[in-house]
């Protein structure tokens, strides 16, 4: 298995337009989290999905940030519109059960 | 709620140098714990893990920490320090179906 695929591994984009990030999870993993990395706030928990289904939502910071998962190997989280300060890494894990939590390689995000 | 704590926000070791990285974590139950580790410009990497039975756990690159329920503590060591071990480390306990993550300890490591 190639492991979790983020793309793009880089985003730079201009205040106010729409961003899309995607994950491919791990075949067999039934767990999606976003995971957003800044020097101010560290790796922050956005949102994270069961089989599926969104579990819990509360770490998305607004209501510009979606996500979905449109089956069990896809998950995207679109940012629209965008900000400067949305600009980070963000990262999605997948895992089997309560265990390892496989990363993949991250988004780095500019917003100017 | 439960948290992860790490309160080391940076270290800076000799190499061949023993290291000891803590965390600190609230969790009401028995807690699942794993240490990961992140180099520049990628994702995070499982060191090792803790779920249950021997409270010292070994994991890859040398690493081992060891579960401490008395203090609610995880520390993860390592005996001599390699210069690639430069690296940002975060510790992290599994609540649920989802994990915790504490703030990372930069390690910088000196030849």
């Amino acid at each position: 298995d190639a492991g979790v695929i983020q793309s793009p591994r880089h985003e730079v984009t201009e205040m106010g337009q729409e961003v899309t990030l995607r994950c491919k999870l791990i075949s067999g993993h039934n767990s999606l989290f976003w995971y957003r990395q800044t020097m101010m706030r560290g790796l922050e928990l956005l949102i994270y999905f069961n089989n599926n289904v969104p579990i819990d939502d509360s770490g998305m910071p607004e209501d510009r940030f979606s996500a979905k998962m449109p089956n069990a190997s896809f998950s995207t989280l679109k940012i629209q519109p965008s900000e400067p300060r949305d600009s980070a890494v963000y990262f999605c894990a997948s895992t089997a059960s309560i265990g390892e939590a496989f990363f993949g390689q991250g988004t780095r995000l500019t917003v100017v | 709620a439960q948290s992860v704590t790490q309160p080391d926000i940076h270290i800076t070791v000799s190499e061949g140098a023993s290291l000891e990285l803590r965390c600190n974590y609230s969790y009401g139950a028995t807690p699942y714990l794993f240490w990961y580790v992140q180099s520049p410009g990628q994702g995070l990497q499982l060191l090792l893990k803790y779920f249950s039975g021997d409270t010292l756990v070994q994991g890859i690159k040398g690493f081992e920490a060891e579960f401490k329920r008395s203090q609610s503590s995880f520390n993860l060591r390592k005996p001599s320090v390699h210069w690639s071990d430069a690296a940002e480390y975060f510790c992290a306990v599994g609540d649920t179906d989802k994990l915790i993550f504490g703030t990372g300890t930069r390690l910088q490591v000196f030849p």
